[in-house]
């Protein structure tokens, strides 16, 4: 398997609500990555999770909430989203030495 | 601190033709290289890398690269493309000392007409 699956594909929220993104691998990559990706710019990180741990947190707002629930799954819940959040939400993972960095189709989030 | 500059924001050409993307960038230290394709609506898919050794890198899809140091560069290439190949291309570095970080230039759109 050399996939990163996330789900779902498409989400609509309204800034009120609660929900949560999936990402999940069977690679045995250690280094897992949540990446968001506006309309026709480059990805941007987020965080990074390395052997389960959050290491890397890239300033973000606190309405983003990451979750690395064991090795091969990543999740990151998002409540009170705000309109400008509206992006597609990349999954990412990397072996050692970034051999076989891959990215996720990806979920495309509107908030209304 | 590490920046990837692509000065073409969109590149057209015709079927068949040649093409070459440019990258530039820079860095205080050593970096890996990196060319991913996004297709609409999805999410990227890793063309070549570059890490050590030749300079040439060949990738999937016919796709080639050259790194070069001196000039701090890493032009992808192709040539002969297809309609196939229109999609937003970015070029990406990464430190060796934080492997974790991957910089990605501002992409560009290749639109490949018949």
């Amino acid at each position: 398997d050399t996939e990163v699956t996330q789900t779902p594909k498409h989400l609509v929220m309204g800034m009120t609500n609660k929900k949560s993104l999936k990402c999940e691998q069977h690679m045995g990559h250690r280094a897992m990555y949540w990446y968001k990706q506006k309309a026709k710019k480059p990805p941007e990180l987020m965080f990074v999770y390395s052997y389960e741990k959050l290491s890397i947190n890239e300033s973000v707002p606190s309405r983003f909430s990451p979750e690395c629930p064991n090795s091969s799954l990543l999740n990151l819940h998002l409540h009170a989203l705000q309109p400008e959040d509206s992006a597609l939400y990349l999954c990412a993972s990397s072996g050692t030495g970034l051999y076989g960095y891959t990215f996720g189709s990806g979920t495309r989030l509107t908030v209304v | 601190a590490q920046s990837v500059t692509q000065l073409d924001s969109q590149v057209p050409v015709f079927e068949e033709a040649p093409v070459e993307l440019r990258c530039n960038y820079s860095s205080s230290v050593s970096v890996y290289l990196f060319w991913y394709v996004q297709y609409p609506n999805q999410g990227l898919q890793l063309l070549l890398k570059y890490l050590s050794g030749s300079t040439l890198v060949k990738g999937i899809n016919g796709f080639e690269a050259e790194f070069n140091k001196s000039q701090t560069s890493f032009h992808l290439r192709k040539p002969s493309v297809h309609i196939s190949d229109t999609a937003e291309y970015f070029c990406a570095v990464s430190p060796m000392d934080s492997s974790y970080k991957l910089i990605f230039g501002s992409g560009t759109r290749l639109l490949v007409r018949p």
